[in-house]
């Protein structure tokens, strides 16, 4: 079946740094969604993305949908603490099991004091 | 507005026991529904998405069971469950090219 690469897997940061991470797949996408999940919750929708290229911004966090459609990326600018929680990104295709929806492991962002 | 109601939140049982966890979808009409398993901090787990009532395909050959009597619920069972069915349980839906969440229920199996 289709996998996305998410990376990196943990990130330890300081408040007020900037956070980026990013999906990989062997696999064309055609929509790329970006959760974010707070403990004991289900996942939130960030933002979703249609078109290669397409760059969108919600808040402080910015996404992009890769030019080979195979990848998308999202930074969180000036990070606070609210901002710890686990990202899921998410590739959406007309192929693959699940009806084409596609989630990668999840990138668990923790914020040092 | 859609909104996805999944319930019950949390929920210990003994095991050999029953299961049934529901979800129900409202706002919206022939959606795609997904159960997904979490272990603690880890991914999530597709367990058995469906594409219309009574159509259920399963990721994940286990203990548990799912089935959609009607086009809004999707319901998540099991006969005997195991120790090993602990974790976090999410029901999601999809009718366009965005998927949303419920707020999951937490099953402690002992």
């Amino acid at each position: 079946g289709q996998q996305l690469n998410q990376s990196p897997q943990s990130m330890f940061i300081q408040e007020g740094e900037d956070v980026s991470m990013n999906c990989t797949s062997s696999s064309i996408f055609n929509t790329w969604l970006w959760y974010k999940q707070d403990p004991g919750e289900g996942p939130v929708l960030l933002i979703a993305l249609y078109k290669a290229g397409e760059l969108t911004s919600n808040g402080r966090l910015t996404a992009q949908f890769g030019i080979t459609r195979k990848d998308s990326f999202l930074n969180i600018s000036a990070s606070i603490p609210s901002d710890v929680g686990i990202y899921f990104c998410a590739g959406l295709n007309s192929g693959g099991g699940a009806d084409g929806l596609t989630f990668g492991k999840g990138t668990h962002l923790i914020i040092q004091p | 507005s859609q909104t996805i109601h999944q319930w019950p939140a949390t929920l210990v049982q003994p095991v050999g026991s029953p299961l049934s966890l529901e979800c129900t979808v409202e706002g919206t009409s022939n959606p795609n529904l997904y159960w997904y398993r979490q272990a603690a901090g880890r991914g999530l787990q597709l367990l058995f998405y469906s594409v219309g009532i009574g159509q259920i395909s399963s990721e994940v050959p286990q203990n548990l069971s799912a089935s959609r009597p009607q086009d809004r619920q999707f319901i998540l069972s099991s006969k005997k469950l195991l120790l090993s069915d602990s974790g976090f349980y999410l029901c999601a839906w999809r009718t366009g090219p965005k998927a949303f969440f419920g707020q999951g229920t937490r099953l402690t199996v002992v």
